[in-house]
């Protein structure tokens, strides 16, 4: 069965504290990796998508990376702007049809000064 | 970036009654939208895949007769829920797609549904 997993569920941090979100995957037939934010009572505001494993992507203090089983989000020194839930979705070949994204729980992060 | 507008973002309604969501691509024609449930503090859950100018998608679970999807343009997709029951209040999202498959999926603001 297709599953998205999200670790961990919440994320304390204090402002500068880097650290590391994951998302893992089982899919069969990955299409892309998808990184969303989304902050309460709003729709998911688009960040990364990642296509094959290897690859990496950045925006600001976010850096999105891509293996064979897994996901993970980097934040470097965060700000407390950064306090959002972040979403991992997978698009796979074969769950409907590729254009189907299937999400995980999502990592509720806060950042304090 | 693309832009998906969604309306209303509030409403409240009494039990019975069927509601109207409005999902639009402002800058781009979208074939396909998707339409999204979500509860509190839980992900996303999708409905149904809209497709333009054909019927709708469901996924396994969601009644079609109770979630009416309609995609009658490039830009719009509508989501009533009718005859509509407390159980039914959540966060609705709809997404569009720009382009293909690879194309970026960007969301609207949601629609908070509250059914007294």
């Amino acid at each position: 069965e297709d599953q998205v997993t999200q670790s961990p569920e919440a994320l304390r941090l204090q402002e500068g504290e880097s650290s590391s979100l994951n998302c893992s995957y089982t899919v069969s037939g990955l299409r892309g990796l998808f990184w969303y934010r989304q902050d309460p009572g709003k729709g998911p505001e688009f960040l990364f998508t990642l296509y094959s494993a290897g690859e990496e992507k950045e925006k600001e203090r976010l850096k999105a990376t891509l293996t064979k089983k897994e996901s993970f989000l980097h934040i470097t020194a965060p700000k407390p702007e950064d306090s959002a839930t972040y979403l991992c979705a997978v698009q796979a070949l074969f769950s409907g049809g590729y254009n189907k994204l299937i999400f995980g729980a999502g990592t509720r992060l806060a950042v304090h000064p | 970036g693309a832009v998906v507008s969604q309306h209303p973002s509030r409403v409240i309604c009494k039990s019975g009654t069927s509601v109207k969501i409005e999902c639009r691509s402002l800058d781009f024609q979208a074939t396909t939208m998707f339409w999204y449930r979500q509860f509190p503090k839980q992900s996303l859950m999708l409905m149904a895949t809209s497709n333009e100018g054909s019927k709708a998608t469901y996924e396994q679970g969601v009644e079609k007769d109770k979630f009416l999807i309609n995609h009658a343009s490039l830009t719009l997709s509508t989501l009533t829920v009718t005859s509509a029951h407390p159980e039914d209040s959540s966060f609705y999202i709809c997404s569009a797609r720009d382009g293909d498959f690879r194309g970026e999926l960007f969301f609207g603001e949601g629609s908070r549904l509250t059914v007294l």
